[in-house]
């Protein structure tokens, strides 16, 4: 599915870098998300972004910081990560934000942080 | 905390097999959705169910929404290998939270 595009896909960083993932959606949707998914762990909510509004910040380190510059776009700015950061970075989107509404994934960044 | 399990956890099933799983909740659900995701790739939705009792089917799969509203269900017929994947269940309780389930990682061996 080419509706979510995110860049890049693999990602490797040092602890004290800074980069940024991105996150592109094609389907003239309104809601836009960040999760993480470890392994053996369900996907875990992180950011939720309704038209271009942070709606839910789900005890996320600081050290993530989340973009949403309009409804098209969300970016998640990454510093001074940990080890356990590593992880697949996935972004997502819906017509709405209300949770009744199927969510549309990109591929997913793999973070490796050394 | 509220959590989906999902059962089996892992699945080895020869092909042309059918394969059933399913996801259960300590909370009611108003949605329920199926998504897979293969390696390298981010989930894709397979079927979304709305109302308890609900039985839809996407192909080769079917999916039900329980009576009790805390589970569903996900049936794949006559399995072949590029089924392969991981299964994951998901969707928003009666209080709003979205979860996603833990996942069925499927191989089916040719």
């Amino acid at each position: 599915e080419t509706g979510v595009t995110q860049t890049p896909r693999h990602l490797v960083m040092g602890m004290t870098n800074k980069k940024s993932l991105k996150c592109e959606q094609h389907l003239g949707h309104n809601a836009m998300y960040w999760y993480k998914q470890s392994a053996k762990k369900p996907l875990e909510l992180m950011f939720v972004y309704s038209l271009e509004e942070r709606v839910e910040n789900n005890s996320v380190p600081s050290r993530f910081s989340p973009e949403c510059p309009n409804s098209s776009h969300l970016f998640l700015h990454l510093h001074t990560l940990q080890p356990e950061d590593s992880a697949l970075y996935l972004c997502a989107s819906s017509w709405t934000r209300y949770s009744n509404q199927p969510q549309h994934f990109g591929d997913g960044t793999r973070l490796s942080i050394l | 905390g509220q959590q989906l399990n999902q059962s089996p956890q892992s699945m080895f099933i020869q092909e042309g097999e059918d394969v059933s799983m399913n996801c259960t909740s300590s909370s009611i659900f108003n949605t329920w959705l199926w998504y897979k995701q293969e390696p390298g790739e981010g989930p894709v939705l397979l079927i979304a169910l709305y109302k308890a009792g609900e039985l839809t089917s996407n192909g080769r799969l079917t999916a039900q929404f329980g009576i009790t509203r805390k589970d569903s269900f996900l049936n794949i017929s006559a399995s072949i290998p590029s089924d392969v994947g991981i299964y994951f269940c998901a969707g928003p309780n009666t209080g709003n939270q979205f979860y996603f389930g833990t996942g069925t990682s499927l191989t089916v061996i040719p």
